[in-house]
């Protein structure tokens, strides 16, 4: 199986200042069309997972633009350019290359 | 609006079973990947199964294997996750997700299930 593995798994940040969560892949997630399947949902408190990014940097439809992803092969990064208070929450990232497929722990998004 | 709602959810003895439903709108249900996701209170999110369009072909983390069976009614706009032999570990919140890119584009509220004596 693929592991996934985020840091940090906790985020104290500073309303208006950016942010980034870091995920690491034990195996590139590259397919052999090209595209590269890592993706990264948000889950604010009390609510379901939302769909961020997909395909390591496309945004999903209605995602605000301060929202980011990044990388390639094993190395891939989640930012927000500014952060704002409904961004609390809750970040996994999850890779859909292979059965199974597997999410990072979670990493805590918090005001500081 | 793509719309999925679970119900079925509920309290059951360990060894005991229960069927979960997600009924789908807003989309050709019909044309997509449907799959079964669950997070255990307060823990992260494991995928359990998905399955095919056409429902030929169905797919299961190993701890599930030979207990859970997903299927769906196109016709209904319906997916089912019928759980047997269940155990502690069982106990989640289980999400109905539709399948996009490689990933999962639209998740239900959830249900609850907790495998308790």
């Amino acid at each position: 199986d693929i592991v996934m593995t985020q840091t940090p798994l906790s985020s104290p940040v500073t309303l208006g200042q950016p942010a980034t969560i870091s995920c690491r892949s034990s195996q590139s997630l590259l397919h052999t069309n090209g595209n590269t399947y890592l993706s990264w949902l948000q889950q604010r408190p009390g609510q379901p997972p939302r769909l961020l990014i997909y395909k390591t940097s496309n945004r999903f439809s209605g995602v605000p633009d301060r929202f980011s992803g990044s990388g390639a092969g094993t190395d891939f990064t989640l930012t927000i350019a500014r952060v704002e208070a409904e961004d609390v929450g809750v970040y996994f990232c999850m890779q859909g290359l292979q059965s199974p497929w597997t999410f990072g722990q979670g990493t805590k998004v918090e005001v500081e | 609006e793509v719309q999925l709602v679970e119900s079925g959810g509920g309290l059951v003895q360990p060894g005991g079973s229960l069927k979960l439903s997600c009924a789908a709108s807003g989309f050709t249900f019909g044309r997509d990947w449907m799959g079964w996701v669950r997070q255990a209170p307060g823990q992260g999110l494991e995928w359990v199964a998905n399955i095919k369009p056409d429902g030929s072909g169905t797919y299961y983390v190993d701890s599930v294997k030979g207990r859970f069976i997903i299927s769906r009614d196109n016709a209904k706009n319906s997916l089912y996750l019928q759980m047997n032999s269940l155990r502690a570990e069982d106990t989640a919140l289980y999400y109905c997700a539709k399948h996009g890119d490689y990933c999962f584009d639209n998740w239900g509220q959830g249900t609850l299930v907790t495998v308790s004596s």
